[in-house]
């Protein structure tokens, strides 16, 4: 069935350095979610991509949509510690089909 | 005002035992959803509804039944409870549209079965 992999499971990183979260799909989507979930919270919107190579940024969070449609990445600059929890994609692949990625947890050190 | 509720916030039960998890969402959205979330956060999508039809029904087992009393309702009622339903089950809701639409969930249900 359809598969969504993330990588990295998990990232530690100090306060002010970079992250990136990559999402693989193994078919191609139609258009893919990101969410945020914070520790012992439930996961909320961020963006949606839809067409191929698309980019979008807010504030510090750069999100693309692979050529292919088969892949995404999330990157955030210089991680604060607000942006700790489980980072999530979310491949849509027909009519109200949609798997979630296996999600990232970013933990950020002060 | 809470766009998604659930209730109860936790539960805690026997084996064998019948419960139910509700769920209401006041955004006037067409369709929701019951997601399953492990102990790994992996988060899997059980059911969806939009306007009161099943339209998506993933393979979980048959002691799972969500049930829609209207538009604004997604309740999911589980028979003979296992140790292995011991999870956090979400539910959420979305517009309707040619595009799919982000997804708002409800604060979760940690179900606890011992």
């Amino acid at each position: 069935g359809q598969q969504v992999m993330q990588i990295p499971q998990y990232q530690h990183v100090q306060e002010g350095e970079d992250f990136t979260t990559y999402c693989n799909s193994s078919t191609t989507l139609s258009n893919i979610q990101w969410y945020k979930q914070r520790p012992g919270g439930h996961p909320v919107f961020l963006i949606q991509l839809v067409k191929s190579g698309e980019v979008k940024k807010q504030k510090r969070l750069t999100f693309q949509f692979g050529e292919a449609k088969k892949n995404s990445s999330l990157h955030i600059t210089a991680t604060q510690t607000t942006d700790v929890g489980t980072y999530f994609c979310a491949g849509h692949w027909g009519y109200q089909k949609v798997t979630f990625g296996t999600g990232t947890k970013l933990q950020v050190i002060p | 005002d809470t766009a998604v509720s659930q209730t109860p916030k936790y539960l805690v039960t026997q084996m064998g035992n019948d419960k139910s998890i509700k769920c209401e969402q006041n955004l006037g959205h067409d369709t929701m959803y019951w997601y399953k979330q492990d102990s790994k956060k992996f988060l899997k999508i059980m059911f969806s509804y939009n306007n009161k039809e099943l339209i998506i029904n993933e393979t979980v087992p048959n002691r799972f039944s969500p049930k829609s009393p209207d538009k604004a309702h997604l309740n999911l009622h589980i028979n003979s409870l296992e140790l292995g339903d011991s999870a956090v089950y979400f539910c959420a809701s979305s517009q309707e549209g040619g595009l799919p639409y982000e997804q708002y969930f409800g604060p979760g249900t940690r179900l606890t079965v011992t």
